[in-house]
């Protein structure tokens, strides 16, 4: 079974551009996770979406943040415009159903992007 | 607001020693309660779950974690340490808000060092 894939695995930016992230979930899982990873800390979540309808964006930073899910398959992530304290690890989880305690979420390799 | 604590940012045993991660949760309800790994340059990985049954919980590569509720606690142990078992381990509480549930939130991370 293919995991959750994630391109580009490697990114580098100066403030204020913009960048986009894509995600391919393992096929016919409903949910779609992205979480945010600072270096030293644990990932944080910041958009869930079910299907192709968003779940809970709360924090999300949507000034600058955005994300879709077409289809409800794929899925991008985008900033616009970037800034230093965005540097991070960008995750992309699935899982088969709607969440909760007895779904398991799999992750994909994520993608490290560098604001200079 | 509900969270996990992570004592430790880095664990060095010798191989074949014990290993021991330890993870705190801060609740009055108990949570659900999940072990994930993270190998260098790889999305994370669930090692192990609590949801409410059995409160010593077996995982994959001979892990296992005892959840107290009366310490709070849910530390991740293994007998006898590999050097493939070097990586970084994150506990997530997934909070459990009486039949509906949150999403998971991640500590810190402990990264473990095998030392031959």
């Amino acid at each position: 079974e293919a995991g959750v894939a994630q391109s580009p695995r490697y990114k580098i930016i100066e403030k204020r551009q913009s960048v986009a992230f894509w995600c391919n979930p393992i096929s016919g899982h409903a949910t779609l996770y992205w979480y945010q990873q600072i270096l030293g800390q644990g990932p944080k979540l910041l958009i869930q979406f079910q299907n192709n309808g968003v779940v809970d964006d709360s924090q999300l930073p949507k000034d600058r943040f955005s994300a879709e899910r077409l289809k409800g398959v794929d899925s991008t992530l985008k900033i616009q415009p970037a800034k230093l304290e965005d540097s991070a690890v960008y995750l992309c989880a699935s899982s088969l159903l709607g969440g909760g305690n007895t779904d398991t979420q799999y992750f994909g390799p994520g993608t490290r992007l560098t604001v200079l | 607001a509900q969270s996990v604590t992570q004592l430790g940012s880095h664990v060095s045993v010798s191989e074949g020693a014990l290993v021991l991660l330890r993870c705190n949760y801060s609740s009055s309800v108990p949570p659900y309660l999940f072990w994930y790994v993270q190998y260098p340059n790889q999305g994370l990985q669930l090692l192990l779950k609590y949801t409410s049954a059995a409160t010593l919980v077996k995982g994959i590569n001979g892990f296992e974690a005892e959840f107290k509720k009366s310490e709070t606690s849910f530390h991740l142990t293994k007998p006898s340490a590999h050097m493939s078992d070097a990586a970084e381990y994150f506990c997530a509480v997934l909070p459990n808000y009486g039949g509906s549930q949150g999403n998971l939130i991640f500590g810190k991370g402990t990264k473990l060092s095998v030392k031959p």
